[in-house]
């Protein structure tokens, strides 16, 4: 059975600060993704990892794959608030096709 | 190029009825996929369908159901509503049945009550 799991669950940190959010699952994956949520809205896409050893950043994110390892890692660098938000790792599967299984999500909230 | 849309936004019913959500994909979008999110079992996948045919099905009960039309639009069914069903239903967009970024709707929060 395929299993995501997110490390964690919740996280409040400083402005200014770095911290890291921990995706691991469980089975073989071709891909993985980090969404970001607001409250009340919909999933937007952050990253998609296709490989081994991928590094992908956007500002202050940046995502890396260990597939190896079978580990995702969402690295915030000198945290501001507007990135509170809950933060979501996903990977395809367990059957082929637009199918996504998702981790818990981790509630970030950054105070000023 | 518009997005994802859903309609409705917000449905309040109570239990034993049956509703219907509509999912309208990003033109030239052939894949619909539908996600249920609740604060217990988080975001869990339902089905997806690929130009008018169902590709893959969640673990959900045979209440739940969908469908997709020749213009791709996608509807989901859920018959005999529980209060277990409360929770924001999202679908996702995407050109084919296996692609690097499925485009999410705005969701529909359905109240069971």
């Amino acid at each position: 059975e395929l299993k995501v799991e997110q490390n964690p669950l919740f996280l409040s940190m400083q402005e200014g600060k770095n911290y890291t959010i921990y995706c691991n699952y469980s089975t073989t994956s071709d891909r993985l993704y980090w969404y970001r949520q607001d409250p009340g809205k919909s999933l937007e896409s952050l990253f998609v990892l296709l490989s081994n050893g991928a590094v992908k950043q956007e500002g202050r994110l940046m995502a890396s794959l260990d597939t190896k390892a079978r580990l995702s890692t969402l690295h915030i660098t000198a945290a501001v608030h507007d990135l509170s938000a809950t933060y979501f790792c996903a990977v395809d599967g367990p059957n082929a096709g637009n199918m996504l299984t998702f981790g818990g999500g981790t509630r970030l909230m950054v105070k000023p | 190029k518009a997005g994802v849309t859903q309609t409705p936004r917000y449905l309040i019913k109570t239990r034993g009825q049956q509703v219907t959500l509509s999912c309208s994909p990003i033109s030239g979008h052939r894949s619909v996929s539908w996600y249920q999110q609740t604060p217990g079992q988080g975001l869990q996948f339902l089905f997806e369908y690929f130009s008018e045919t169902q590709r893959n099905k969640g673990n959900f009960p045979g209440r739940f159901s969908g469908r997709q039309f020749s213009n791709s639009r996608s509807e989901m069914n859920v018959s005999t509503l529980e209060l277990g069903d409360s929770a924001l239903y999202l679908c996702a967009s995407s050109p084919t049945t296996y692609t690097e970024t499925q485009y999410f709707g705005p969701g529909t929060r359905l109240l069971v009550l």
